[in-house]
C-alpha cells in the first residue's frame, strides 16, 4: 500500500520555466492538498479539493495552479517559476476535509535559480 | 499574523523521562487538533488528536491536552525514547483548513 506518492522527488528550475508537481493516492480519499514547507514557516496550504470536481486556494495560493484529474490524483503547475517558490511541496490526502488526518507523501524539493 | 505558534524550536530530553512540547493558538474557532511527527527527508505523520470537547486523549505514550481557556495544547511523551527524535508539528483545524506551528525538534538522548 504506497499511500500518497509524488512525482518528482527533487527538481531545479530556471527562473520563469514551468513544472507540473504530480501526486496520487490509493487510500480513496475524498480530499487532498497542497502545502509548501519552509525554514521557520511551518506548512503553509496552497490549494486543496474537498473533493473530485473542487478546488478551493489556501493561505498562499499566489503563482499557482491545481487540477484535482480524478479521485485518485491532484496536480500543482508552476507557470512561470520564481525564487521565492524554492520551497519543500508536500501533497496529502484525507477522508474528509478538515476534520480527517492528512497522510502526507515524502515531498518534492524545489530550487529555483 | 501566525495563528499558530511552538515558541520552543528545540528541546532535548534524556531517554526514558517525560518529553513536554507546547503549542499556543489565537483562533478561538478551532475545534480539532492534532499532532504530526516529522523525519527528515519524509512526509509528517499523524501522531495523535484531540476533539475541542475532550481535555485530555491517550494514545499509548503520547497524551495530548487541550486548555481551551488558554487556547493551549501540549504533547507529553513518557517514556521517552531515542526513535522520537524528530520535529513535532500542531496543527488545528477549523471548517476545511488545517493551520501548522512552526514546528519543535525534539532530540532524546539516549
Amino acid at each position: 500500500n504506497a499511500g500518497v506518492t509524488q512525482t518528482p522527488k527533487f527538481q531545479v528550475l530556471k527562473t520563469g520555466q514551468s513544472m507540473t508537481l504530480q501526486c496520487a493516492q490509493d487510500m480513496n480519499h475524498n480530499s487532498m492538498y497542497w502545502y509548501r514547507q519552509d525554514p521557520g514557516m511551518g506548512l503553509r496550504l496552497i490549494y486543496y479539493s474537498a473533493s473530485e470536481g473542487t478546488t478551493d486556494k489556501g493561505e498562499v495560493p499566489n503563482g499557482y495552479n491545481v487540477s484535482r484529474l480524478n479521485k485518485r490524483e491532484f496536480s500543482l503547475r508552476l507557470e512561470s517559476a520564481a525564487p521565492s517558490q524554492t520551497s519543500v511541496y508536500f501533497c496529502a490526502s484525507s477522508e474528509r476535509t478538515g476534520i480527517s488526518p492528512l497522510h502526507f507523501g515524502n515531498g518534492t524539493r524545489l530550487t529555483v535559480t | 499574523d501566525q495563528q499558530v505558534k511552538q515558541n520552543s524550536p528545540s528541546l532535548s530530553v534524556q531517554e526514558g523521562r517525560i518529553s513536554i512540547l507546547n503549542c499556543d493558538y489565537t483562533n478561538s474557532m478551532f475545534d480539532y487538533f492534532l499532532w504530526y511527527k516529522k523525519y527528515p527527508a519524509e512526509g509528517p505523520t499523524f501522531l495523535i488528536s484531540i476533539s475541542s470537547i475532550k481535555d485530555k486523549n491517550e494514545d499509548g505514550r503520547f497524551t495530548v491536552f487541550l486548555n481551551k481557556s488558554a487556547k493551549h495544547l501540549s504533547l507529553h511523551i513518557v517514556p521517552s525514547q531515542p526513535g522520537d527524535s524528530a520535529v513535532y508539528f500542531c496543527a488545528p483545524s477549523t471548517g476545511n483548513q488545517f493551520y501548522f506551528g512552526t514546528g519543535t525538534s525534539l532530540t532524546v538522548i539516549p
